[in-house]
């Protein structure tokens, strides 16, 4: 069974500082990788997907698939970047389940 | 508006009640999900559907039956309701094909009492 793990629940950078979202996955196929974001009050959206390799608002995330990691980074955070982060792992098949991560809330302190 | 929409947002209800939210959208994809988030706002799947099968994930009461009137819609029908259901419900939606984003309702804030 496929399992996303986000060891930090709650997470605070000052602004203008690096943060590194982490995210652990098992799977025994081939991954497809996600993070989604929730900002307050919002519903969740998109943020970026591996096979992108895009940068949104910044962010990038690389999939490593020797050390089953997808770290969500930024080099500088801003006060906007503040929210709600999920990793999650598409499953194979006809009908693409997402598995979340437990979520990492994000604050960026002024 | 092209998105995904949920009524009611908030349904606070009794326990032993049945009840049903609404999902819709207007996209035009071919896979429609149920997600339950609860207070710890862990995010987990329920039910993923479209017209050819529906996966149900085995944690799921069978309480709880998704209905699908058409490929536009997907709706969640609760029975004999309990404490434990009181969560926040996402639905979403997703075309068909790899790699591709699902898009989220607003979700329905759901409290048993």
């Amino acid at each position: 069974a496929q399992r996303v793990t986000q060891p930090e629940k709650l997470l605070s950078v000052f602004k203008g500082a690096p943060v590194e979202l982490k995210c652990n996955y098992s799977y025994s196929g081939s991954p497809e990788l996600f993070w989604y974001v929730q900002y307050s009050r919002q519903r969740l959206q998109l943020l970026l997907r591996h096979i992108s390799r895009e940068s949104i608002k910044g962010f990038t995330a690389d999939l490593n698939k020797g050390e089953t990691s997808f770290h969500l980074k930024k080099p500088f955070a801003q006060e906007e970047d503040s929210a709600m982060y999920y990793c999650a792992l598409s499953t194979s098949g006809s009908a693409r389940q997402l598995t979340f991560g437990s979520g990492t809330q994000l604050t960026v302190l002024p | 508006d092209t998105a995904v929409s949920q009524t009611p947002k908030y349904l606070v209800t009794q326990m032993g009640n049945d009840k049903s939210i609404k999902c819709e959208q207007n996209l035009g994809h071919d896979t429609m999900y149920w997600y339950k988030q609860d207070s710890k706002k862990f995010l987990k799947i329920m039910f993923s559907y479209n017209n050819k099968e529906l996966i149900i994930n085995e944690t799921v009461p069978n309480r709880f039956s998704p209905k699908s009137p058409d490929k536009a819609h997907l709706n969640l029908h609760i029975n004999s309701l309990e404490l434990g259901d009181s969560a926040v419900y996402f639905c979403a939606s997703s075309p068909a094909g790899l790699y591709n984003e699902q898009f989220f309702g607003p979700g329905t804030r759901l409290t048993v009492l």
